[in-house]
């Protein structure tokens, strides 16, 4: 499988706390994007980071990548009960072929 | 319309049956892309178009065909379903192949019994 692999598969928290889930990657890479699906729903895009980017931000959003370690985190800071969903990291490879390849997500509860 | 739509919301479907999966974007995209979403297994690429007039295969591409006649339209054929296509399946469109965000479809829930 050419899937990425996501770390934790599951995470619960308390309203407030910080968030961090892992993504690793098999192949090199143009860019990382960070997705998240509510129950039930599509999946929305958060955040993209280049191959030649360390660190984004965007709002309690922070997306670290480690091209060396095939490796990317998402830091999700002061955590709401609405943050609850699940969330995909998904790697665009340098082949450019256009295909995103995802990994298996994270689901994330934040409790009230 | 605004993104995209997709069309039935769900289905249960008899073994056997042909069914067509729609999929709809008013975003003037060029590349679309079907994804089926299983349990434990993520989001895995079906096939995918970079533009009109144009297909190719993903990971799983095996019972399923498509069509891109149009910028706007790509429906997803399975011509004769299995209960092991019951799954979640998504359309997902962006600007150009290769690069930058994907937009994703609502999902059509399909159970083939």
């Amino acid at each position: 499988s050419q899937q990425g692999e996501e770390d934790p598969q599951a995470l619960s928290i308390q309203e407030g706390e910080n968030a961090t889930m892992n993504c690793s990657y098999k192949t090199s890479i143009n860019n990382l994007q960070w997705y998240r699906q509510n129950s039930g729903r599509g999946l929305v895009h958060l955040i993209l980071i280049r191959s030649n980017e360390r660190e984004k931000h965007s709002g309690r959003l922070r997306v670290t990548l480690d091209t060396s370690k095939k490796s990317s985190s998402l830091l999700i800071t002061a955590s709401r009960a609405a943050d609850t969903a699940s969330y995909f990291c998904a790697s665009h490879g340098s082949s450019n072929t256009g295909k995103l390849i995802f990994g298996q997500g994270t689901t994330l509860q934040v409790k009230p | 319309i605004a993104g995209i739509t997709q069309a039935p919301t769900s289905q249960i479907l008899a073994a056997g049956r042909r069914m067509t999966l729609r999929c709809t974007q008013d975003m003037r995209h060029n590349a679309m892309y079907w994804y089926r979403q299983d349990l434990g297994l993520g989001l895995r690429l079906i096939h995918y178009s970079n533009t009109a007039g144009t297909t190719g295969k993903g990971e799983v591409p095996d019972g399923y065909s498509v069509s891109r006649a149009n910028t706007d339209d790509f429906p997803l054929t399975l011509a004769s379903a299995v209960p092991s296509q019951t799954s979640v399946y998504f359309c997902a469109s962006s600007a150009r192949e290769g690069m930058g965000e994907q937009f994703f479809g609502p999902g059509t829930r399909l159970t083939v019994l």
